[in-house]
């Protein structure tokens, strides 16, 4: 699977929206994009995922570039319950689903 | 509707100790996994389950076994405790064909 990169961390103020991007310059055709966050060391809750096309969900909207090199994932008004750890995860749909976590973006939402 | 529950949520242990973390699912998911998580790390996978009677391992399998008897089932088991095995332990589970997995709430295990 694809190799990803994100800010350690980022900052945003409560009610703005959140834009958190995610750099997949080795990604492969047949790999999806996933977003998954995790709050206060719970387990890890799934926010999205996709292919190529843009996608949006209750959650949150995600943005891939054309050439599907990097993706942003969009909170669109963002609460301090939004406040986690965001995973930017690529992964092929094969056999087990299985996924590969990094270190995430620290997101941390401020009144 | 419980989804992935881990049992027990915490447990204290001494090293050489034997001890088997639990995780069941209601959502008839074909796969399972298990994860270890150290402070301030993003999840490693220890092994993982393509289907009742199946295992396989992951990142990080050294240490631990684990059994598939039932569909609904995860057993991780240590059968030597050691210190390197203080960790968060995350249990999930997904169906097949790219669907996100689902998560418990982990055990906190300490090896003292």
């Amino acid at each position: 699977d694809a190799k990803t990169t994100q800010p350690t961390s980022m900052d945003c103020a409560e009610g703005r929206a959140a834009n958190l991007p995610c750099n997949h310059s080795t990604i492969s055709g047949n790999e999806y994009v996933y977003w998954y966050r995790q709050i206060h060391s719970q387990g890890p809750q799934y926010i999205i995922h996709g292919l190529k096309n843009n996608e949006t969900n209750e959650m949150a909207s995600l943005i891939i570039t054309e050439d599907r090199k990097s993706s942003t994932l969009i909170l669109p008004h963002a609460t301090l319950r939004d406040t986690a750890v965001y995973y930017c995860i690529v992964r092929a749909n094969n056999a087990g689903n299985m996924l590969t976590f990094g270190g995430g973006t620290r997101l941390m939402v401020k009144p | 509707n419980a989804g992935v529950t881990q049992t027990p949520k915490f447990r204290v242990l001494k090293t050489g100790q034997s001890m088997t973390l639990l995780c069941a699912q209601d959502m008839n998911h074909e796969y399972m996994y298990w994860y270890r998580q150290d402070p301030g790390m993003g999840l490693r996978l220890i092994h993982y389950s393509v289907g009742e009677g199946t295992t396989a391992k992951g990142e990080v399998p050294d240490g631990y076994n684990v059994s598939r008897l039932k569909k609904q089932n995860f057993l991780l088991g240590l059968e030597s405790a050691a210190p390197s095995q203080t960790s968060v332990y995350f249990c999930a589970s997904s169906g097949t064909h790219g669907e996100p997995q689902h998560f418990g709430d982990g055990t906190r295990l300490s090896i003292l």
